[in-house]
Formats: C-alpha cells, structure tokens, sequence
C-alpha cells in the first residue's frame, strides 16, 4: 500500500522569503503524487499534479514541486512567500493499487509573518 | 460552476441520532468520495464510488453508509452518532476510471455530536 509522510507539522517562513515543504512517499507502482492547499475553514484546491510526465511540477501561485525517484520525495517550493500562502497544505499520492483512491499526508501548516 | 456542492455545512446531532449528508457534483465525474478530516491526522477515506451503482470501504468506513444515488450524487449517512464521529467531512469527485486525477472537493461539513 501507498504512504505519505509529511516531515514538518508546522513551518514558519517572512514574507519574501523562500518555501520549502518536505514529503517522502512509498509506492510500490510508479505514483502520481499531488499537493493540495486548504486555507481556514475551506476546502482543498488542488496546486499541483505530478503524473510521470515532466519531474519538475508547476503549480499555480508560483509554486512547483520536483518528483525525485532516488530519494521518493516531493518536495513543494516557492521562491517568495506571500501572506496569502499561509495555510495547511497537504501531500497526496495514489497508485495503480489503490484504484482512484488518494492518501493524504498529515498535512504542513505554513505561517508566513510580515 | 459549482463543482461538488455539499449539505448541510454545519450540524449539531445529540449521540444516537441519524442524519444524512448530501453531495453532489456537477461534473460528470464517475468517482465519488467521502472523507474525514481530523486535526493532526489529515484526510482519511471513509467510503468511495468508482463508478455509479458502486460504492466500497475506505480505511475509516465503521458507523457509515454511502449511496450512489446516480451519477451525480453519493450521499453519507450516520446511523447512531457517536462523539467519535466529530469531524469535518469532506466529499470529493474525480473524472477517470484509470489511473489517478485529481479530486475536486466540497466546502465540507462541520459535524459535531454532543
């Protein structure tokens, strides 16, 4: 069975610098791997896909993720934080195993400060 | 476009009664999800739908039931509420039959049982 680890339960950037958000993953097929961004009390917009094409992902909002097979990871970055990126923010993988079904990580809550 | 539209967004149940949550999706997608979310524990599936007149166990199913009603709609029921069961309840949908896509998601449900 797929799993995701999300490495930081919580991460703190200012505004202007840069974001980096760790996952690792376990999949025994080639994964499609995901991150998803839910702001309070919403629910989850999708920020970016990965899906055996290109490693390197971009997402919208200037975010981008690299799918690293030697390392199963999927890191999420994003050069400049904006006040706006504070959020949970959720690492997903799903492979031919699990037949549609998505498994969440435990989530990152990002804080952006002035 | 309203995508997958769920109801009600907030409920209070007393332990032992039964209620319902709605989901539909506009989307034409042909899988269906329910989800709960719980701090620190990030989303987990309760039940899903790959296709209408389907519908399966998720890691979380104990004390649910699900009907894909039609394409459209997949519905969760509670049947004897338990303070266990509070949590926020996300459903979701996704187009294809093979290979993973992408879920869209509902605002959620905000369920608390006293």
């Amino acid at each position: 069975a797929q799993s995701v680890t999300q490495l930081d339960s919580h991460v703190s950037v200012s505004e202007g610098t840069p974001v980096l958000l760790r996952c690792n993953y376990s999949s025994s097929y080639s994964p499609s791997l995901f991150w998803y961004v839910q702001h309070p009390n919403k629910g989850l917009q999708l920020l970016l896909k990965y899906t055996s094409a290109a490693t390197l992902v971009k997402g919208i909002n200037g975010f981008e993720a690299e799918f690293k097979k030697s390392e199963t990871s999927f890191h999420l970055t994003k050069p400049s934080a904006h006040m706006s990126d504070a959020a949970e923010y959720f690492c997903v993988v799903s492979d031919r195993s699990s037949f549609q079904k998505l498994v969440f990580g435990t989530g990152t809550r990002l804080l952006v400060s002035p | 476009n309203a995508g997958v539209t769920q109801t009600p967004k907030f409920q209070v149940l007393k332990t032992g009664q039964s209620m319902t949550l709605q989901c539909a999706q506009d989307m034409n997608h042909n899988s269906m999800y329910w989800y709960r979310q719980d701090p620190g524990m990030g989303l987990r599936l309760i039940y899903y739908s790959a296709s209408e007149g389907t519908t399966d166990k998720g890691e979380v199913p104990n004390g649910y039931n699900v009907s894909r009603l039609n394409k459209r709609e997949f519905s969760l029921r509670l049947e004897s509420a338990a303070p266990s069961q509070t949590s926020v309840y996300f459903c979701a949908s996704s187009a294809s039959r093979q290979g993973a896509t992408e879920a869209f998601f509902g605002q959620g449900t905000r369920l608390t049982v006293v």
